[in-house]
């Protein structure tokens, strides 16, 4: 069974960066997982932040950005605001149809 | 507006079944793969299965295979999800996704539907 890992917490100070990370269980990641993320706030239904590794979906601001870090998919942040605060979920595409999300990471701004 | 509808909040019992509804509004998603992800209260997003556009694959995570039915009706424009024998850790918040083909992401999302498994 494919797990896909993430930071469960991570903190940020307003203004600063933050690099999240999406690892799997079974080996590297590479573009070929398609690595996307997604944030959700409370009550929310999840939004699409970046898909196909580094592609960031409309609307999406530019201090979002995806990339392949290592052996892991990543989301950075850049100039962290207050309104970031939210859970960022990684999916990764593992072969045969078949999507596995990551258990989340809760990102505090402060 | 482009939005993907959800059927409503559902209240089982163990061991019934459940069938949640996703329509598309705003545009036609039939070329769409339509993803189901659930969230348990308090968890995190679990994916659950895909439907292919013309409705004739499917292909489910392992954990929900022979519980777990996807079908489409594309004279409706409507997907459905239906999970059966359902047990009490099956109560979450059911959201359906599409997905553009060759695109590998979940671009709308529904609103979600709360399915409550309570004896």
């Amino acid at each position: 069974q494919t797990v896909v890992t993430q930071e469960p917490s991570f903190s940020v100070s307003p203004g600063g960066t933050v690099t999240l990370t999406c690892g799997l269980s079974s080996g590297s990641v590479s573009t070929r997982n398609y690595p996307s993320w997604y944030h959700q706030t409370p009550g929310q239904a999840p939004r699409t932040l970046i898909y196909n590794t580094n592609t960031r979906s409309s609307g999406v601001p530019d201090r979002f950005s995806g990339s392949i870090l290592g052996n892991k998919a990543a989301l950075t942040i850049t100039g962290a605001q207050a309104d970031d605060e939210s859970h960022y979920y990684c999916v990764l595409y593992t072969g045969s149809g078949i999507y596995v999300f990551g258990g989340g990471t809760k990102l505090t701004v402060l | 507006q482009v939005q993907l509808v959800q059927s409503g909040t559902e209240v089982k019992t163990p061991g019934a079944s459940v069938e949640v509804s996703c329509r598309a509004s705003g545009y036609t998603f039939t070329t769409d793969y339509v993803h189901w992800v659930r969230q348990a209260p308090g968890q995190g997003l679990e994916w659950m299965g895909v439907i292919n556009p013309p409705g004739k694959t499917t292909y489910y995570a392992q954990k929900f295979q022979g519980r777990l039915t996807v079908t489409r009706d594309t004279s409706t424009n409507t997907v459905y999800m239906e999970l059966n024998t359902l047990r009490s850790d099956d109560t979450a918040i059911y959201y359906c996704a599409s997905e553009t083909p060759s695109t590998s992401f979940f671009k709308y999302w529904g609103q979600g539907t709360l399915v409550t498994v309570s004896s």
